[in-house]
């Protein structure tokens, strides 16, 4: 069983543009929701996170917008850079597990020059 | 400030093997927690480690192992090993244990393949 499905699969951007990638749950008893990126050879790394009390945070270029009652939430990277190229995980805590984190499939995001 | 460091980095098993992992957490964490990133997915829970003791477990079958040490670091044994086993291993440290999720640090990870 799928928790967390994230989309699209890949996303091809030019410089400048806005990435948006989305996450839907099924769990309501999740309660954080973080996105990770994870360049290659690397681990993922926490990017910005966000509790469902909140509908929109913003961090530099980074936003993530929660909408609880869709139990969906999406991560948009504004004036996206090619250093900005790498997977992005969409993930979720709690759900009766406080201590483990369930992660979407990735997103494989291509800022082109 | 140490980041998660793993080894090793890249391994060759055959099936049936049993294979261990080990993991330094970051200086300051004392739980430590262990995910599989098959190829294009993204990671799933196998299980953590607070106070020597596991304390949570993902759906993974028992060759799924582990141990903490008392200076918090980790290790993952997985014996009779299977082909779908071949994936990037990670560990990752908080910490506390409960909230601690909120603010993982991965490692690198361990890339097995298993042939």
């Amino acid at each position: 069983q799928q928790q967390v499905k994230q989309s699209p699969q890949s996303l091809i951007v030019q410089k400048g543009g806005i990435s948006i990638i989305n996450c839907a749950y099924e769990n309501t008893a999740f309660d954080y929701f973080p996105w990770y990126q994870q360049f290659p050879g690397k681990g993922p790394a926490l990017l910005i996170a966000i509790r469902p009390d909140v509908s929109e945070k913003k961090e530099g270029r980074f936003t993530i917008s929660f909408n609880k009652s869709a139990k969906q939430f999406s991560l948009h990277i504004m004036d996206s850079q090619p250093g900005d190229s790498a997977t992005y995980f969409c993930a979720a805590r709690g759900g009766g597990s406080n201590y483990k984190l369930t992660f979407g499939k990735g997103t494989l995001l291509t800022v082109n020059p | 400030e140490t980041g998660v460091t793993q080894s090793p980095t890249h391994l060759i098993k055959t099936r049936g093997q049993q294979v261990t992992l080990r993991c330094s957490s970051q200086s300051g964490h004392n739980t430590v927690s262990w995910y599989q990133q098959a190829l294009g997915q993204g990671p799933q829970f196998i299980f953590q480690y607070y106070r020597e003791e596991e304390n949570g477990r993902g759906n993974f079958p028992p060759r799924f192992s582990g141990l903490q040490f008392p200076n918090y670091s980790s290790e993952l044994n997985v014996n009779a090993l299977e082909l779908d086993d071949s994936a990037l291993y990670l560990c990752a440290s908080s910490p506390t244990g409960a909230s601690g999720a909120n603010v993982l640090t991965f490692g690198a990870g361990s890339r097995l393949t298993v042939l």
